[in-house]
């Protein structure tokens, strides 16, 4: 990928409302799409992915993502969130540039509110 | 079954200063993979080794480099530290199933904060 866009670097969310983090990337060749969680004072998890197939992906902890190719967007979605969703979430491209490279975007800090 | 193990977990250097960063990997995973990440910019992609190689290489000057190890450990070796290289250093191993590299789900460590005076 040439880039990946993280469009919010914050995302304040009260409990149990719905949350929607948008990644948008950039490039020429196929990918794979990723999204990883990052929780205080550790190191990243993946929530979940994309490879092929259905373009509506379920991952842990009640998260899914939309790989949506014509927007090259993959967007990730939790319908209700709750305070230990509060962490920093990245989304990543893996492509194959002679060799798999996988570009992460500068992540984005979901914050969940009581 | 452990995870990926990074060592040490805190490091401070001066400017100039060289210094080796160590990652283990899960056990049966071949390969290993270094991010930097800096305050407010994100994972930036540093290297990837298999199978003892390097496989592919981030936008990082030459003063950054590492190799594999026949157990599948890995260093990670920076030279003539700068203060701009403060950051975390995330270590990831994955199984890099050939061809299907690229799908893998990549295990990460705690990382090593290294911190240039």
């Amino acid at each position: 990928a040439q880039s990946v866009t993280q469009l919010d670097s914050q995302v304040p969310v009260f409990e149990e409302a719905p949350v929607e983090l948008r990644c948008n990337y950039s490039s020429s060749v196929s990918v794979y799409l990723f999204w990883y969680v990052q929780y205080p004072n550790q190191g990243l998890q993946l929530l979940l992915k994309y490879l092929s197939g259905s373009t509506l992906v379920k991952g842990i902890n009640g998260f899914e993502a939309e790989f949506n190719k014509s927007q090259t967007s993959f967007h990730l979605r939790k319908p209700s969130v709750h305070i230990s969703d509060t962490a920093e979430y990245f989304c990543a491209v893996s492509e194959d540039t002679g060799g798999f490279k996988t570009i992460f975007g500068a992540g984005t800090r979901l914050f969940v509110k009581a | 079954e452990a995870g990926v193990t990074q060592s040490p977990t805190h490091l401070i250097k001066t400017r100039g200063q060289q210094v080796t960063l160590r990652c283990s990997p899960i056990s049966g995973h071949t390969s290993v993979y270094w991010y930097q990440q800096a305050l407010g910019l994100g994972l930036q992609f540093l290297l990837w080794y298999d199978e003892g190689e390097e496989r592919n290489r981030g936008n990082f000057p030459p003063r950054f480099s590492g190799r594999q190890f026949p157990n599948y450990s890995s260093e990670l070796n920076v030279n003539a530290l700068e203060l701009e290289d403060s950051a975390l250093y995330l270590c990831a191993s994955s199984l890099a199933l050939g061809t299907l590299a690229g799908t893998d789900t990549q295990y990460f460590g705690p990382g090593t904060r290294l911190t240039v005076l």
